[in-house]
């Protein structure tokens, strides 16, 4: 049973681009949350998808968007890179009838120059 | 959610028992207690919740107190592999609700 996975791996952008993130969750994981880590900080919650739409949604500008797919994958686009956009944004599914645990992706790290 | 208070950082020695105290002073009566982890680099990994009774599994046990205004968590044996980031998070019991981080306790097993 394959867990949580996220691509790509690392990926270099400069000021002002775009950028898609990409969330395969956990088998029977019907929700999708996504976390930015800035470099010594604990995750911080930008939002979550749950039957292909926003669910909720944490202190984040509207550059920040995203989507769920019908199998429950899951994307983070990000508009108008910013420097400060750099970190590591993680992936965590659940299932949200029931369960108490989050699964995390290994994240994928991104450098705004 | 209730906000958690940890120590920055902590050492234990290999092989002997780390205890990770957090203070969760305003917690709420539906409100459970959450420890993750998170290794150098790595997304972060589910150790363990409770509510009120004190918990254990195959990685470490909880340990909450009474008027439940504090917890620690006990990792029995600490292993070099052990060495993470320990966050403790309050929250109420719904898998899908969105968990809250604090700068965690960095915790380093030496040999």
């Amino acid at each position: 049973d394959a867990g949580v996975t996220q691509s790509p791996t690392h990926l270099i952008k400069t000021r002002g681009q775009q950028v898609t993130l990409r969330c395969s969750p956990k088998s029977g994981h019907d929700t999708v949350s996504w976390y930015q880590q800035a470099l010594g900080q604990g995750p911080q919650f930008i939002f979550q998808y749950y039957e292909e739409e926003e669910r909720q949604r944490g202190n984040f500008p509207d550059r920040f968007s995203g989507h769920q797919f019908p199998n429950y994958s899951s994307e983070l686009n990000v508009n108008a890179l910013l420097l400060g956009d750099s970190a590591l944004y993680l992936c965590a599914s659940s299932f949200r009838g029931l369960g108490h645990e989050q699964y995390f992706g290994p994240g994928t790290r991104l450098t705004v120059t | 959610d209730a906000k958690t208070t940890q120590p920055t950082s902590m050492d234990c020695a290999e092989g002997r028992a780390a205890n990770l105290p957090c203070n969760h002073s305003t917690i709420s009566g539906n409100e459970y207690v959450y420890w993750y982890r998170q290794i150098h680099s790595q997304g972060p990994q589910y150790i363990i919740h409770g509510l009120k009774n004190n918990e254990t599994n195959e990685m470490a046990s909880l340990i909450i107190t009474e008027d439940r205004k504090s917890s620690t968590l006990i990792l029995p044996h600490a292993t070099l592999r052990d060495t993470a980031v320990y966050y403790c998070i309050v929250r109420v019991a719904q898998g899908a609700q969105k968990l809250v981080f604090g700068q965690g306790t960095r915790l380093t097993i030496n040999p």
